[in-house]
């Protein structure tokens, strides 16, 4: 089966600009989650959607938003961007409802650099 | 969640078992014991999951003792492929869906 589909691979964009990065699920998997990685701060946890709806937040300004549609795809968007804001973003996506810590898979992430 | 530490790198050649120990001191009763690998500009991949004692599958094993304060990866017969980072995790999925990363560990495999 597909896995976790990340859009667009690669993307440049200037301090100021605002940009979308899309992320689409395993099919049925419900919930949706983000991390940031850099090589300085590792990989951080951004947010996590389940059905439409934010669970759980990462430390990281209100710049960072996202949302999720009804089919469980998610976007997530960074809004004035600054250079620090260059990173490997991840989409992680994982089934509801089962107790153990792991089934998260991760999508190749979206290389966004800040220029 | 639980903290975790483990060796910033490590090196092996070919063919040889790679043995790579996470310290938990603090592991909560319902706490798992989870491993996840990442190549360079790729997302983690789910390696090993653990609860106690041993678990063991196509790619690795990992070794619990009873204290559940350390686990051990193992890695059989590396090759130049199993380079990579591999982060150790530990908690459980009570409604804190976040996966905590660690710095983890690089191996890089010689020929």
């Amino acid at each position: 089966k597909a896995g976790v589909t990340q859009t667009p691979r690669y993307l440049i964009k200037t301090r100021g600009q605002q940009v979308t990065l899309s992320c689409s699920p395993i099919s049925g998997h419900r919930s949706v989650s983000w991390y940031q990685q850099t090589p300085g701060q590792g990989l951080q946890f951004l947010f996590e959607y389940f059905s439409e709806t934010q669970r759980n937040k990462g430390n990281f300004p209100g710049r960072f938003s996202g949302r999720q549609f009804s089919n469980s795809r998610s976007e997530m968007n960074v809004s004035t961007l600054e250079l620090g804001d260059s990173a490997l973003y991840l989409c992680a996506s994982s089934l509801e409802a089962h107790r153990e810590y792991y089934g998260y898979t991760f999508g190749s992430g979206t290389r966004l650099t800040v220029v | 969640l639980a903290k975790t530490t483990q060796p910033i790198s490590m090196d092996s050649y070919e063919g040889q078992e790679v043995n790579i120990t996470c310290s938990h001191n603090n592991i909560a009763t319902n706490d798992y014991i989870t491993w996840y690998q990442q190549f360079p500009s790729q997302g983690p991949r789910f390696i090993i999951q653990g609860y106690k004692t041993k678990v063991t599958n196509e790619v690795a094993s990992l070794f619990i003792p009873a204290d559940r304060k350390s686990s051990t990866l193992s890695l059989p017969r590396v090759s130049l492929s199993d380079t990579a980072v591999y982060y150790c995790l530990v908690g459980n999925d009570t409604g804190r869906r976040a996966l905590t990363f660690g710095s983890g560990t690089r191996l890089q495999v010689q020929p």
